[in-house]
């Protein structure tokens, strides 16, 4: 089993309609929470961190639920822009390594 | 203020080569990772330096090294090239005290 699990999508998403999207984690010591945002042939890109209690930032919100280990994604109203790969990292609390799982791909269309 | 840069941008080796990549981290950061992230794929962690030192490793061969210089600057090596080499390779960089790490825009590693 991996330690990050997503679904690879894709995710095909008319502009301006929410979509939502989940990652699932196999350490329960696992302390620290992201999503990152790629784009074709670029680097990752810290897009948000995700907090225990929640946390939004604009038109992305992200939740955390640590009893059943899964960290999920949501973006409302969305844009053209937003078609990406989305990936779900994990930061053990053994250190500063970063997990990430295989990213989700979002296409969103006209 | 600058990110995190790489160098180089590409490169193409032919197996059983050596290569060096380059990384210089984004001001005030003391710490360097190295990604490996193959086609579809998402990263994988090699190794992580702080103090000119290798802090923690992932589940790559000896083959793998790296360096740290007073700077924080950052080098990957890769000897005996195999063509599962060929890859992006991703450094970041962060504060010994932040978990959030920023990357640079990769070298892409085509081995032939």
């Amino acid at each position: 089993r991996k330690e990050v699990e997503q679904d690879p999508g894709p995710f095909n998403v008319p502009e301006g309609a929410t979509v939502a999207f989940n990652c699932t984690y196999s350490n329960s010591a696992s302390q620290s929470f992201f999503w990152y945002r790629q784009d074709c042939r670029k680097e990752p890109k810290l897009l948000m961190s995700v907090y225990s209690s929640g946390n939004e930032d604009g038109r992305f919100t992200a939740q955390l639920n640590r009893a059943s280990q899964y960290i999920s994604l949501l973006i409302r109203d969305s844009k053209l822009s937003d078609s990406a790969t989305y990936l779900c990292v994990v930061n053990h609390s053994a250190g500063n390594k970063l997990t990430f799982g295989g990213g989700t791909r979002v296409l969103v269309k006209p | 203020d600058a990110g995190v840069t790489q160098s180089p941008t590409h490169l193409i080796k032919t197996r059983g080569q050596q290569v060096t990549l380059r990384c210089s981290p984004k001001s005030g950061h003391d710490t360097v990772s190295w990604y490996q992230q193959a086609l579809g794929q998402g990263p994988q962690f090699i190794f992580q330096y702080y103090e000119e030192e290798e802090r923690q490793r992932g589940n790559f061969p000896d083959r793998f090294s790296g360096h740290q210089f007073p700077n924080y600057s950052s080098e990957l090596n890769v000897n005996a090239l195999l063509l599962g080499d060929s890859a992006l390779y991703l450094c970041a960089s962060s504060p010994r005290t932040g978990y959030e790490q920023y990357f640079g825009p990769g070298t892409r590693l085509t081995v032939t």
